[in-house]
């Protein structure tokens, strides 16, 4: 079955500064890719995801780069402010199969 | 227009006893999947419904089952808790166009502890 690593497993960043996570995945026949926030006592909240066909795509601060050849994707979060603060989870899917979450990376935004 | 809701927001049980946890999916979405989130880990997928039927199935004991509803709906019923059981359990939906679901959106879930 799919297999998500995810890196780092948490990350501090001063504000305005940028951050990026990492995730890597097994199975070559994923085609989508979200990306999830998780405040604390909160279900997680889609932010962004993307779809085998492209390899990046933009939302205002927020981006996500896909490599299908290294089975990699990554997040990146531009001028950050201190709300951007929560845990964030990687995913994988292939077709309508289940979504296959990495472990999260606490970002914390420092002032 | 409302997300995804859930019922209870916490739940203590007692090892041995049974609980059920509710699900009301975003309107328009037609699937829903359930996942368990234990302290400081991601979310691992349950199982999914789609047309009142579970569609697949997550490496989960069988003292986990569930159930949707013709409004689309969802239960999920755990017998004989454990320990481990206590969790956070999250519900999640979508549509699905052709049988395969799009983005999942989840519910603020529900926080279960056995003792």
């Amino acid at each position: 079955g799919e297999n998500v690593e995810q890196h780092p497993s948490t990350l501090s960043v001063q504000e305005g500064d940028s951050a990026v996570i990492k995730c890597t995945y097994s199975d070559s026949a994923s085609n989508y890719f979200p990306w999830y926030k998780q405040e604390l006592g909160k279900g997680p909240q889609l932010i962004i995801d993307i779809r085998s066909n492209v390899g990046e795509k933009k939302d205002q601060r927020i981006a996500v780069t896909l490599n299908k050849t290294a089975k990699h994707f990554s997040l990146h979060i531009t001028e950050t402010q201190p709300e951007d603060s929560a845990v964030y989870f990687c995913a994988a899917r292939f077709g309508n199969e289940k979504l296959t979450f990495g472990t999260g990376t606490r970002l914390t935004i420092i002032p | 227009d409302a997300g995804v809701t859930q019922s209870p927001t916490h739940l203590i049980k007692t090892r041995g006893q049974q609980v059920t946890l509710r699900c009301s999916p975003k309107s328009g979405h037609d699937t829903v999947s359930w996942y368990q989130q234990a302290l400081g880990q991601g979310p691992q997928f349950i199982f999914q419904y789609y047309e009142e039927e579970e569609r697949q199935r997550g490496n989960f004991p069988d003292r986990f089952s569930g159930h949707q509803f013709p409004n689309y709906s969802s239960e999920l019923n755990v017998n004989a808790l454990l320990l481990g059981d206590s969790a956070l359990y999250l519900c999640a939906s979508s549509f699905s166009v052709a049988g395969a679901p799009k983005e999942q959106y989840f519910g603020p879930g529900t926080r279960l502890t056995v003792t």
